[in-house]
């Protein structure tokens, strides 16, 4: 089955104290992103990634660190997070390149609190 | 800059009865834009897409989108609403090689 698998779905933090959310897809695509959902403000970009070893900033990119060293794998890392990162956030992926007409297969999501 | 603006944080629509939900864009060049449905607890579902060609995009769930270059819209539309289609709906934009999302509708499907 095509999908796109995140993990921790849900997650209790510390202010500070590093975490990574993982993101992996099994349709070799070649784009990969990270939003985050609030309330009232929709989904936000952090990063993206056009294909293996290639990431680009979003719209919110502070305090977010992504790498992409496999074409399935697109982790999430936040070094130091604070109770501001606090939110839900998906990651998707999506054909690459000319290919890419926008249309992107979501994970189920990853609610993070921080504390 | 180029967006997506969703004017209606909530639309309540009776079963049985036709639904939009509004969507305007301000972008440069030919437009690519989307429609995309959260369902509860569940991650966005893709529902139509315009690039170009017919004005009127057919999606999943009986859904449709009509793409009017006028008035800068592309409204989500379907001719009889289930309870079922209650949800979140995101109206998308291509920019560059990012996709931008508006703010999201809730609809609410009355029995």
């Amino acid at each position: 089955e095509a999908q796109v698998t995140q993990n921790p779905r849900y997650l209790i933090t510390v202010t500070g104290k590093k975490l990574t959310v993982t993101c992996s897809q099994n349709m070799n695509h070649e784009y990969m992103s990270w939003y985050r959902q609030d309330p009232g403000l929709g989904l936000r970009q952090i990063y993206y990634s056009m294909n293996v070893e290639v990431t680009d900033k979003g719209d919110v990119p502070e305090g977010y660190k992504v790498s992409r060293k496999e074409k399935r794998n697109f982790p999430l890392i936040l070094e130091s997070p604070s109770p501001n990162q606090t939110s839900l956030y998906f990651c998707a992926s999506s054909r690459g390149g000319l290919a890419n007409t926008g249309e992107l297969f979501f994970g189920e999501g990853s609610r993070l609190t921080v504390l | 800059a180029q967006s997506v603006a969703q004017p209606e944080d909530q639309v309540n629509v009776a079963e049985g009865n036709p639904l939009t939900v509004k969507c305007t864009y301000s972008v440069s060049g030919n437009p690519y834009l989307f429609w995309y449905v959260q369902y509860p607890n569940r991650g966005l579902q893709f529902l139509l897409k315009y690039i170009t060609g017919d004005n009127l995009v057919k999606g999943s769930y009986g859904f449709e989108a009509e793409f009017n270059k006028s008035q800068t819209s592309f409204h989500l539309k379907k001719p009889s609403a289930l309870v079922s289609d209650s949800a979140l709906y995101f109206c998308a934009s291509r920019r560059d090689d990012k996709i931008i999302f508006g703010k999201g509708t809730r609809l609410h499907i009355l029995p």
